[in-house]
C-alpha cells in the first residue's frame, strides 16, 4: 500500500524564522510531488509542486526532494502569523492522476 | 471561471436519511474526486472518475455511490446515512500544470453531520 507520511507535529516557529515541514513517501515509482496548504475550515490549495531532485524555489517556499532517500520537505523562510495552517504531503504515483496525501503537519507561527 | 464548486456548504441529517452532495467544475478537466477528511485521518479517497462515463472505487468506498453526470459533474450519493459518515466532504478535479504534469483543486467543502 502507497504511504506518505508526515510525522512531526504539530509545529511552532516565531514570526521570520525558518519552518522546515517534512514527508516521506514509499512508493519508490512516485513521479510528482505536491505541498498543499490548508487554513482551518477552508479548503486545500496548491503551494509547491517539484518533481525532480534538489531544491525548487517559489518565493519564500522552498521544496526539496530526495528520490533515494524518498523524502520531501517543504521550508517556509521568514515565516509569518499568516502562514500559520495545516500543510498537506500529495504524491502522485503512476499514469493516473491519482493523488496520495499526507494526514498534515499543522503549523503555528507566533508574533 | 468559478473553479470547483459544491452544494450544499452545510448538512445535517439523521441516521438513515440519503442525501446527494452536488459538485461541478468549469476547468474542462477529465479526471474528478470525492475526499472525506477527518480529524487526524487526513484526506481519504471515496471515489474517483478518470473521465465522463467512468467511476472507480478508492479507499473508503463503502457507504457511497457516485454518478458522473457528464464531464461537469460529479455527484456523491449516501443512501443511508450513518453517524461515522459525519466528515467534510471535498470534491476534485484534475487538471495541468506549467510543465505538463498535472494536479488537484479541490472545492469549498461540505460539512455533513449525522445524528
Amino acid at each position: 500500500q502507497k504511504e506518505v507520511e508526515q510525522n512531526s507535529g504539530p509545529l511552532s516557529v516565531p514570526e521570520g524564522a525558518i519552518a522546515s515541514l517534512n514527508c516521506t513517501y514509499s512508493d519508490r515509482g512516485s513521479q510528482s510531488f505536491f505541498w498543499y496548504r490548508q487554513y482551518s475550515g477552508k479548503s486545500p490549495e496548491l503551494i509547491m509542486s517539484i518533481y525532480s531532485n534538489g531544491d525548487k524555489e517559489d518565493g519564500r517556499f522552498t521544496a526539496q526532494l530526495n528520490k533515494a532517500s524518498q523524502y520531501v520537505s517543504l521550508l517556509i523562510r521568514d515565516s509569518q502569523p499568516s502562514d500559520s495552517a495545516t500543510y498537506l504531503c500529495a504524491v502522485r504515483t503512476g499514469a493516473n492522476s491519482k493523488l496520495t496525501f499526507g494526514k498534515g503537519i499543522t503549523l503555528s507561527v507566533r508574533p | 471561471n468559478a473553479g470547483v464548486t459544491q452544494t450544499p456548504k452545510f448538512q445535517v441529517l439523521k441516521t438513515g436519511q440519503s442525501m446527494t452532495l452536488q459538485c461541478a467544475q468549469d476547468m474542462n478537466h477529465n479526471s474528478m474526486y470525492w475526499y472525506r477528511q477527518d480529524p487526524g485521518m487526513g484526506l481519504r479517497l471515496i471515489y474517483y472518475s478518470a473521465s465522463e462515463g467512468t467511476t472507480d472505487k478508492g479507499e473508503v468506498p463503502n457507504g457511497y455511490n457516485v454518478s458522473r453526470l457528464n464531464k461537469r459533474e460529479f455527484s456523491l450519493r449516501l443512501e443511508s446515512a450513518a453517524p461515522s459518515q459525519t466528515s467534510v466532504y471535498f470534491c476534485a478535479s484534475s487538471g495541468l500544470l506549467a510543465g505538463g504534469t498535472d494536479t488537484q483543486y479541490f472545492g469549498p467543502g461540505t460539512r455533513l453531520t449525522v445524528l
